[in-house]
């Protein structure tokens, strides 16, 4: 069963706007960490950001900020007034203890398509 | 660049071919990783090494052969594969962090090797 889960397949949006990217995990553990990732055209994941289970605080980078809600097993990610740098796919991933850590679940990843 | 690196980039390869990806990583980590991405679908992990130690075999057709004879080389042996193998196939390195309190859990990976199987 998917245990990450990213319904948006594809988000277009003009350059300044903003973009909210959802993401719905799902785990019984009461130890985990949610990642996200942004895999630009070359192909390669880069790491945006690390969450722990039990820090529910959010968290601004720059222009970046994720939205974490244990209550609806939430880690949303906003990114304000986009630039066309920021076209990419974007992946949600969950980690759990019973697992090797670096053993990511990926959800299906959302598609940001910045225009100018 | 993120201290991985993978080659070749691409590789067109028939369905009786024998080839074989890299990965090296230059990061000082102990575990790497195989992923597949397929169009449409999510990020499929199929091989995890840690200390060079097989610890995931994620259902991998025998088709695919890893091989891992150091902490910081990776290899994909391929051998007699189908159209559907055709994807990007994506090699990623951490720190063992089995147990994982100290470290970030973060993979880093290489730009990926894009294959075509006809």
């Amino acid at each position: 069963a998917q245990k990450v889960t990213q319904a948006q397949t594809e988000i277009s949006v003009v350059e300044k706007e903003d973009v909210t990217l959802d993401c719905v995990y799902e785990t019984r553990d009461t130890t985990y960490y949610l990642f996200w990732y942004k895999q630009p055209p070359s192909g390669e994941l880069v790491f945006l950001i690390r969450r722990n289970s039990f820090d529910e605080q959010n968290e601004i980078s720059g222009r970046y900020s994720w939205n974490f809600q244990k209550s609806t097993s939430s880690f949303n990610f906003t990114i304000t007034a986009s630039q066309v740098v920021d076209s990419a796919v974007y992946f949600c991933a969950l980690s759990e203890p019973n697992d090797s850590w670096g053993k990511l679940q990926f959800g299906a990843g959302t598609q940001v398509v910045v225009t100018p | 660049e993120t201290g991985v690196t993978q080659t070749p980039r691409h590789l067109v390869m028939g369905m009786t071919n024998k080839k074989s990806l890299k990965c090296e990583q230059h990061l000082g980590h102990n575990a790497m990783y195989w992923y597949k991405q397929s169009a449409k679908k999510p990020l499929e992990l199929m091989f995890v090494y840690n200390f060079k130690e097989q610890t995931e075999n994620n259902s991998v057709p025998s088709r695919f052969s890893p091989e891992c004879p150091n902490s910081s080389h990776l290899f994909l042996h391929l051998h007699t594969l189908q159209p559907e193998d055709s994807a990007l196939y994506l090699c990623a390195s951490s720190q063992d962090l089995r147990g994982g309190i100290l470290g970030t859990g973060e993979l880093f990976f290489g730009e990926g090797s894009r294959l075509t199987v006809l």
